[in-house]
């Protein structure tokens, strides 16, 4: 079946690096996403990574995707107060050989900086 | 600028009153859909649109109906709302691989 799995909270102190895992099932998701929520807003796309890929690295972000093992970490270089939100990893799987553009969200990380 | 909206933002309405959200695109996006988010479950999809009068079920579609007669339109119906749909609500659209691009979201409350 389709699912992804994520811890609920992670706390660092500024500063610090903070790392957000994420394991999925679905072993024929093209891409897997990082999705941040700030409160009271939206989703805003962080990023995202093609399955063919090992690692993507944006500014102070580094996404690795370990497929075998169907997990994906979100590194965040010299966390800021302000990177304090909810994480979401999500799978965009196939079905056949359609994309049906349905994603599968994780429950989603609770991030907290601490000053 | 290219968005999706949602409206409204927030709702607060009783058992049994029929109500709709609105959701629109300016992207020319062929795929639309509704997820809701509560806590701990993270977003699920409710129903989903890949083009123009074609929608499906997603994983937790009791309880709520949609329309697609336009491209840029995914309206969410509820027909006679109940506590349980009280809840956080997010409309999305995309097109081919690009990533879903989400509005801002509808916070339901129904008592």
């Amino acid at each position: 079946g389709e699912d992804v799995e994520q811890s609920l909270f992670l706390s660092v102190r500024e500063g610090d690096s903070s790392v957000i895992n994420c394991t999925y099932t679905d072993s024929s998701s093209t891409y897997l996403y990082w999705y941040k929520q700030e409160p009271g807003a939206g989703l805003q796309l962080l990023t995202y990574i093609f399955s063919n890929m090992d690692m993507k690295q944006d500014q102070r972000l580094t996404v690795l995707l370990n497929k075998k093992d169907k997990h994906l970490s979100l590194r965040i270089a010299d966390t800021q107060t302000g990177d304090s939100a909810i994480y979401f990893c999500a799978e965009s799987p196939l079905h056949g050989s359609s994309n049906t553009g349905k994603l599968i969200f994780g429950q989603g990380t609770t991030l907290q900086v601490k000053p | 600028e290219a968005q999706v909206t949602q409206n409204p933002r927030y709702l607060i309405t009783v058992t049994g009153k029929k109500l709709t959200v609105t959701c629109s695109q300016n992207m020319n996006h062929e795929y639309m859909s509704w997820y809701r988010q509560d806590p701990g479950l993270g977003l699920r999809q409710i129903y989903y649109s890949m083009n123009v009068e074609v929608t499906d079920k997603g994983d937790v579609p009791e309880g709520y109906k949609v329309s697609r007669k336009e491209k840029r339109n995914f309206p969410l119906i509820l027909e006679s709302p109940s506590p349980n749909q009280t809840s956080l609500y997010f409309c999305a659209s995309r097109t081919g691989n690009s990533p879903l691009h989400f509005g801002n979201g509808t916070r339901l409350t129904v008592t």
